[in-house]
């Protein structure tokens, strides 16, 4: 059972917006920065998004991020066949004094 | 180019040891976190330990406490990940992440390839 909450799956077709959101509590998202992580399969996890909204360099304006209270969110528009993969969001936890991470979502696109 | 390159890992025993390695490259090392990161066979990610850039600050998730050691050298751009007292539900591909700052945690930035840990007998 994972501290952050994610759907385990979401899907969309080419060019469409989909959101994948990670629920949390007071003791991490709704304290700390917020990162998300992709993971094309068998890879190693990428970062995409981190505190809260920032991209890294590289990382296209079609992806943002975006936090309120205790959830988060990780939006993809004009979806695309590479974006097919594993997403994870993680904050850390005051309380475990440690990183948590969402179980992670799948998205499919179709 | 930033690189971590992961080694170490095979399989072991219940109960054995086993030290991870981290080779660092690309960048300032000694001026970031560090972190180790796994992920179990079909599983998501699992936060495994942090390091501060000057060593003074480490924590460890709680399923590793007071059997994983996590350790670095600065003016040999490495790191370790000591592990002792190994289960079979550490069977994992460990990864090596550069974190986003050196000394509160921030995330990670720059990830390893990862070395599959199998504890079994």
């Amino acid at each position: 059972q994972s501290v952050l909450t994610q759907s385990p799956s979401a899907s969309g077709t080419p060019g469409q917006r989909v959101t994948i959101s990670c629920s949390g509590s007071s003791f991490n998202i709704g304290r700390n920065p917020v990162n998300w992580y992709q993971q094309l399969p068998g890879t190693a996890p990428k970062l995409l998004i981190y505190s809260d909204n920032q991209r890294p360099s590289g990382v296209p304006d079609r992806l943002s991020g975006s936090k309120s209270g205790t959830s988060a969110s990780l939006a993809i528009s004009g979806l695309q066949s590479e974006d097919e993969a594993d997403y994870y969001c993680a904050a850390w936890d005051d309380s475990l004094n440690g990183w948590v991470f969402g179980g992670g979502t799948k998205l499919t696109v179709l | 180019e930033v690189q971590v390159v992961e080694s170490g890992g095979g399989l072991v025993k219940p109960g054995g040891s086993l030290r991870l390695s981290c080779a660092a490259s690309g960048f300032t090392f000694r001026s970031y976190s560090m972190n180790w990161v796994r992920q179990s066979p079909g599983k998501g990610l699992e936060w495994v330990s942090t390091i501060s850039s000057t060593s003074d600050y480490i924590y460890y998730a709680d399923s590793v406490r007071g059997r994983f050691t996590i350790s670095r050298d600065n003016a040999k751009n490495s790191l370790w990940l000591q592990m002792n007292s190994l289960r079979a539900e550490d069977t994992a591909v460990y990864y090596c992440a550069r974190d986003l700052s050196a000394a509160m945690p921030g995330g990670f930035d720059y990830w390893g390839l990862g070395t599959l840990v199998t504890v079994s007998s």
